[in-house]
């Protein structure tokens, strides 16, 4: 089954810097999604972006995503120590109208050091 | 809105009993909920595809004689993990889609499941 890709696997910045997270899959996707899981609870809903976007923001944070390169990409600006969590990118891997299903890439671990 | 609640947030339990989970979505009827686990440092697999009042679909290599899911009411699923064993010992999380049409799916706490 497809399996999206994140890096890198662990990112260490200073409260204030950017933080960039990527995220590469191999199929076709209806929409790619990021979350949020906080140490050893459930996830968060980031932001989704559709097939057909390139980018969406939402407050700090901004999301692109390259079709042709089969890629997403989330950046967190001037980041805060609560941001520290681990994230993950998810594909709904079949187009159309969507089976709802959901493929987790490996994530993420973004610690903001204060 | 749109939260969902499991029950409990941890469980331990002897090796070869019986452990229900509970799914709830407080705020939305949800007909499609997910179960899914996820090993320490790992990502989340799904597991199955709970849908109300019919039979959940199960991914490959998942028993379903194991894992028993129900969906028998529009805001509750269960998981009950049968005859559990150390190596069943994971974070199991439920999510439900808010309606249908929606491509977002929201998201339990979780429940950490230690079998000894």
């Amino acid at each position: 089954s497809q399996q999206g890709e994140e890096d890198p696997q662990a990112l260490s910045i200073q409260e204030g810097e950017n933080a960039t997270m990527n995220c590469s899959y191999k199929t076709s996707i209806n929409n790619l999604q990021w979350y949020r899981q906080n140490s050893g609870r459930g996830l968060v809903h980031l932001i989704l972006i559709r097939s057909n976007e390139r980018e969406k923001h939402s407050g700090r944070l901004r999301v692109t995503l390259d079709t042709s390169k089969k890629s997403s990409s989330l950046l967190i600006t001037a980041s805060r120590a609560a941001d520290t969590a681990s994230y993950f990118c998810a594909t709904d891997p079949r187009p159309g109208a969507g089976s709802y299903q959901l493929t987790f890439g490996k994530g993420t671990k973004l610690s903001v050091i204060p | 809105g749109a939260v969902v609640s499991q029950h409990p947030s941890w469980v331990i339990c002897k090796s070869g009993t019986s452990v229900k989970i509970e799914c709830r979505s407080l705020d939305f009827q949800a007909t499609t909920m997910f179960w899914y686990r996820q090993f320490p440092k790992q990502s989340l697999m799904l597991m199955a595809t709970s849908n109300e009042g019919s039979k959940a679909t199960y991914e490959q290599g998942v028993e379903k004689d194991k894992f028993l899911i129900n969906h028998a009411s529009l805001t509750l699923s269960t998981l009950t993990v049968t005859s559990a064993h150390p190596e069943d010992s994971s974070f199991y999380i439920c999510s439900a889609l808010l309606r249908e049409g929606s491509d977002t799916q929201y998201f339990g706490p979780g429940t950490r499941l230690t079998v000894l």
